[in-house]
This record gives structure tokens, sequence and C-alpha cells, in this order.
């Protein structure tokens, strides 16, 4: 059973450009978080998806930041017109749909290192 | 804003010593909390999943506490060895509301064994 997969592992983009993030979840999970740690600081909750569902995004910027989690494929983190301050690690944990509980075990990816020029 | 706390902030042991280091954490509306150990450039891999008060749990050489009343948990680890170098995240799960399980991290405790 593979783990979590990110891609790209590293992404460099210029200011304004965007920067699209994709997570594919652990085989029979149903719920990925993302968080973000910036330079020098912890890991930050940004968003809370299920299958087409965004559950919680109230730890992501209001603009130029959004998630997705289709049917099919990968959750896409996508931050739009990126700026220095977008330069962090992002990860993407996912968990598997246990009936009356809501603190599973999360299990992470590798991370994307995202740096603006 | 939840705080979840971690100290000591780094630790420097030799090889064979036993250590301990703390978890704080709200202790109203708890539901649960995780610890995690984060190697460099690896991916951060659950340790344990603690949700009663009282609770003991381990694995190998670390074992974990846990007290929801006074809100902190502490994590050992039994003669230390080179290989458990990593940073020590705790991470706090409020009651859900609608929000479900996101995890509030601490900033970690830094876990350097020298042999």
């Amino acid at each position: 059973n593979a783990g979590v997969m990110q891609n790209p592992r590293h992404l460099v983009r210029r200011r304004g450009q965007e920067a699209r993030l994709r997570c594919s979840p652990m085989k029979g999970h149903s719920h990925v978080y993302w968080y973000r740690q910036l330079p020098e600081e912890g890991l930050k909750f940004m968003v809370y998806l299920q299958k087409e569902n965004i559950i919680d995004e109230s730890g992501m910027p209001k603009e130029r930041f959004s998630a997705e989690f289709p049917k099919e494929g990968p959750s896409i983190l996508r931050i739009q017109q990126v700026v220095r301050g977008d330069s962090a690690a992002y990860f993407c944990a996912s968990s598997p749909r246990l009936a009356g509980t809501s603190y599973n075990e999360q299990f992470f990816g590798p991370g994307t290192r995202l740096t603006v020029l | 804003i939840l705080n979840v706390e971690q100290s000591p902030q780094s630790l420097h042991v030799q090889e064979g010593d036993s250590t301990n280091f703390t978890c704080s954490f709200p202790s109203s509306n708890f539901y649960a909390l995780h610890w995690y150990r984060w190697e460099t450039a690896k991916s951060p891999e659950a340790l344990f999943v603690m949700t009663l008060n009282g609770d003991e749990k381990k694995k190998g050489r670390i074992s974990a506490t846990l007290n929801t009343k006074e809100g902190y948990s502490y994590l050992y680890i039994k003669g230390s060895q080179p290989e458990d170098s990593a940073t020590y995240l705790c991470a706090f799960i409020k009651a859900p509301e609608t929000s479900g399980s996101r995890l509030t991290f601490g900033e970690g405790t830094q876990l350097t064994v020298n042999p």
C-alpha cells in the first residue's frame, strides 16, 4: 500500500505565477488535510477536504489560495499570483473514514517545498 | 486561538540516556492528542493517538501519558539511541463541531542523541 504521495517535491515559481501542488492520499483514504510550514515555524492547518467537499478551510488565506479533492484524481492546492511569503513546505495528510471517530491517525506525505523567487 | 506548547524546544542527550518532554494544551474541549516523530527530510510519522484521561501508550522504548484534566502529555524515551534523533511533535484535536479532525501542532522538541 503506497503512502501519501505529493508532487512535485520541489517547485520554483516567480512572483505572480501560479503554483499547483498535488496530493494522492493513501488507498482507501477519503479525508485529506493540507498543512503549511513557513520558515522557522511549525506546521499549521490550512484546509480539510473529503471527496468533492471542503469541510474546513478556516486555516487557508482568503485570497489566492484554493483547494479541491475531486471524485477522481488527486487533491490539488492551488496558489494564484504567488508572492515571496508563500515560500514554504506544504504537507498533505490523509486518513481513513472510520464511523464514529474524528481523531484518526493522519498519514503525511513528503511535502512540496515551494520557493518563490 | 489554540495554544499547544512543547518543552523543551531542543534537547541533546547521550546514547543510553532516558529522556522526556512535555506537551501542554487547552484542557477544555479536549478530543484527542497525537504524537508524531519527524526526521529531517522525511514525513511526520504518527507515534500515538491518545484520547482518554490517564491513557498510557507504549511502542518499543517510547511511551506517552495523557492528563486531559490539567492539559498535558509526556513523551518518554528509554535508553535513547542515535536513531531516535528527530523532532517530536504533539498535535491537539479540539472537540469537533463541524470541522472534523484538524490538528493543531506544537512547535516540537528537537532531540539529538549523541553516540
